[in-house]
Parts: C-alpha cells; sequence; structure tokens
C-alpha cells in the first residue's frame, strides 16, 4: 500500500518568497505530524492534527509558518517571507491512532532552501 | 522537558560484527520508545516500537530494549552488514497527547565489507 507521500521532494525559493509544502498521510490515518529537520540533527515537532482539528502547535517557530488540514486528510505547511534559516528538511508523518498510541509513520520530506 | 541523547554519535564496523547502539531519555514517563532508521536523502523508516509495558522487541536481526527506570533503550544488530549502514534515530513521545515525538541526534553508522 501506499506510504506517506510529500511534494515537492525539492524546493528552492528566495528570501522573502513564501512556499507550499503538501503531505498526503496513509489513507485512514487519524494522525498527521509535521517536523523540521535540520542537517546533522534529528526531526523537531511543528504541529500535530487529529483529523482536521490542529490539536498542537506549539512547536511552530514563529508566525510566518502555517499549517492546516481542512479535510483530516491532506495537509499543507505554509512558510510565509521565507528567511534562510527556515532551509531544512520539512518532514510530514501519520499513524493510525492518535496521541501515544500510534506508531508513526514518516514521509521522504521535502528540502526546503532559502537563497 | 524530554531530553534524548544518543551514544555514540558514530560508528564503523567490521561486516558480520554485532553491535549496540546507545540511547538515553531524562523523562521516564514515557508511554513509548520508537527506533529509526534513515538513509541519505530520505524520510525515517520506523524498525520498533517498545510499549513501556515491555522490555524488548525483535525484528529479525534487531532487537531493541527498554529499561524506564535507567533512562535507556539499546538497539542491538547482530551480523551486521553494509546494507545496514544509515542514521538510526530513537524517539521518545511527549505532550499532552503524547504526540510529540522527541528526536536524539542519531548515531551514524557504517558497515565495512
Amino acid at each position: 500500500g501506499a506510504g506517506v507521500s510529500q511534494s515537492p521532494r525539492y524546493k528552492v525559493a528566495k528570501r522573502g518568497q513564501d512556499v507550499a509544502l503538501r503531505c498526503d498521510p496513509i489513507s485512514g490515518h487519524v494522525s498527521l505530524f509535521w517536523y523540521q529537520q535540520a542537517l546533522g540533527q534529528g526531526p523537531e515537532f511543528l504541529t500535530y492534527f487529529q483529523n482536521e482539528a490542529q490539536l498542537d502547535k506549539s512547536g511552530l517557530p514563529s508566525d510566518r509558518f502555517f499549517a492546516e488540514r481542512p479535510e483530516g486528510s491532506v495537509s499543507t505547511l505554509k512558510i510565509q517571507r521565507t528567511q534562510q534559516e527556515d532551509s531544512a528538511v520539512y518532514l510530514c508523518a501519520s499513524s493510525l491512532a492518535g496521541g501515544y498510541l500510534g506508531e508513526q509513520y514518516f514521509g521522504p520530506g521535502t528540502r526546503l532552501t532559502v537563497t | 522537558k524530554q531530553e534524548v541523547t544518543q551514544i555514540p554519535a558514530a560508528l564503523s564496523v567490521p561486516e558480520g560484527e554485532n553491535l549496540v547502539l546507545n540511547c538515553s531519555f531524562t523523562d521516564s514517563a514515557i508511554y513509548n520508545l520508537q527506533w529509526f532508521r534513515q538513509d541519505p536523502g530520505k524520510g525515517l523508516t520506523s524498525l520498533l516500537l517498545i510499549q513501556s509495558s515491555q522490555r524488548e522487541q525483535t525484528s529479525g536481526r534487531l532487537n531493541a530494549s527498554l529499561d524506564k527506570s535507567s533512562g535507556r533503550s539499546t538497539l542491538y544488530i547482530a551480523a551486521s552488514q553494509p546494507g545496514d549502514s544509515a542514521t538510526y534515530l530513537c524517539a521518545a513521545p511527549r505532550g499532552e497527547y503524547g504526540n510529540k515525538l522527541v528526536f536524539g541526534a542519531g548515531t551514524i553508522l557504517r558497515v565495512k565489507s
């Protein structure tokens, strides 16, 4: 079956541009997560959805970051007025169950480079 | 606050050797702990999930143990192969919903043929 997919796989943006990153979770998965991974580091949590509800956005680094999952399936992470420090790999994960019960399955990530 | 540390940061071994990767965490009130593998330029592949009620989990040549009282987990890889070369990450959940995975920085493993 299909795993978690993300698009685009690579994105180059000029500083100040807005970008939108897409995540297609595994069909039927209730929970969806976004993480940011800097080079040589482990991923860091950004935000969490249970169905269409964004239950935790405590990891979003600034108000330039916005995520949505309007129909409880596909999610979009939007970054406005990109800065160089936003350069990272953005990983999406989904899990069948909510919260700690669910094993998280990750997509391949979107590598964002801000020039 | 949960902090996860992995030792060593990098490891190079000859093919066929058995090896142990270490993961420690500061908050022992965890529901589970998950081990992942990450290949260069790729996402994370889940290897093993150990529930807090379990002491270990096995999958093929991989065995992961969990000791909540000491705040430690180990990933044992038997008879290592060049295809095992990757970064190995451990992660523990936290947060009101247990939803946030807190990751270690990973151990970069290289298995030489």
